[in-house]
């Protein structure tokens, strides 16, 4: 089925460890987006794409890089990996950057940081 | 960044209808309001969509006053299924940009037998 697709779904890093996140979409969406969501805290947003090769920051980028080479593929790095990353991270597109179809949310990456 | 203002948790019973408000003062001429559903342990996942007016789908119905500055979401004849954190989420027009969109805590809404 169309979606997306975020790989893996459990992660245990040491502190100072690295790691990438994978995100990957097959609807041909041009926005993607990571949020990470922690207790109480709703979702948070991390880096967006508007197209290939176009990123940005968002709400708490710090920690975090991003690339995009393709539509399709997204992928967040943790360069150096610490306990307060601990979090359950999602991926999402749509085909608009403000939303206005709606976002399409992969079932998210929970990590947990020692 | 996108302003929403939900209540933090609602309770209900089951077989009733519940309508949960979110208030967005600053929203964009251009964006739409949407409504998603989060499950523990799953993404969020989207219910309705609507510019003005009203807007029903096999889900919801979605009701957003000509001034669009606050909407409601109905979920009728809420089951135990439908307890789950609600999101309200709409555009910013205080400074633009491909970013305006944030979620806020949502609303926890909680069905009770």
């Amino acid at each position: 089925n169309a979606g997306v697709t975020q790989t893996p779904k459990f992660q245990v890093l040491k502190t100072g460890q690295s790691m990438t996140l994978q995100c990957a979409q097959d609807m041909n969406h041009e926005y993607m987006s990571w949020y990470r969501q922690d207790p109480g805290m709703g979702l948070r947003l991390i880096h967006y794409s508007v197209g290939a090769g176009i990123t940005d920051q968002g709400e708490v980028p710090n920690g975090y890089n991003v690339s995009r080479s393709t539509t399709e593929d997204f992928p967040l790095r943790l360069l150096s990996a610490a306990p307060s990353q601990t979090s359950v991270y999602f991926c999402a597109s749509s085909y608009s950057p403000r939303g206005n179809y709606g976002y399409t949310f992969g079932s998210g990456t929970r990590l947990t940081v020692v | 960044l996108a302003k929403t203002t939900q209540p933090i948790s609602m309770d209900s019973y089951e077989g009733q209808e519940v309508n949960i408000t979110c208030s967005h003062n600053n929203i964009a001429t251009n964006d739409y309001i949407t409504w998603y559903q989060q499950f523990p342990s799953q993404g969020p996942r989207f219910i309705i969509q609507g510019y003005k007016t009203k807007v029903t789908n096999e889900v919801a119905s979605l009701f957003i006053p000509a001034d669009r500055k606050s909407s409601t979401l109905s979920l009728p004849r809420v089951s135990l299924s439908d307890t789950a954190v609600y999101y309200c989420l709409v555009g910013d027009n205080s400074g633009g940009g491909a970013d305006g969109l944030t979620f806020g805590k949502g609303t926890h809404l909680i069905i009770q037998p």
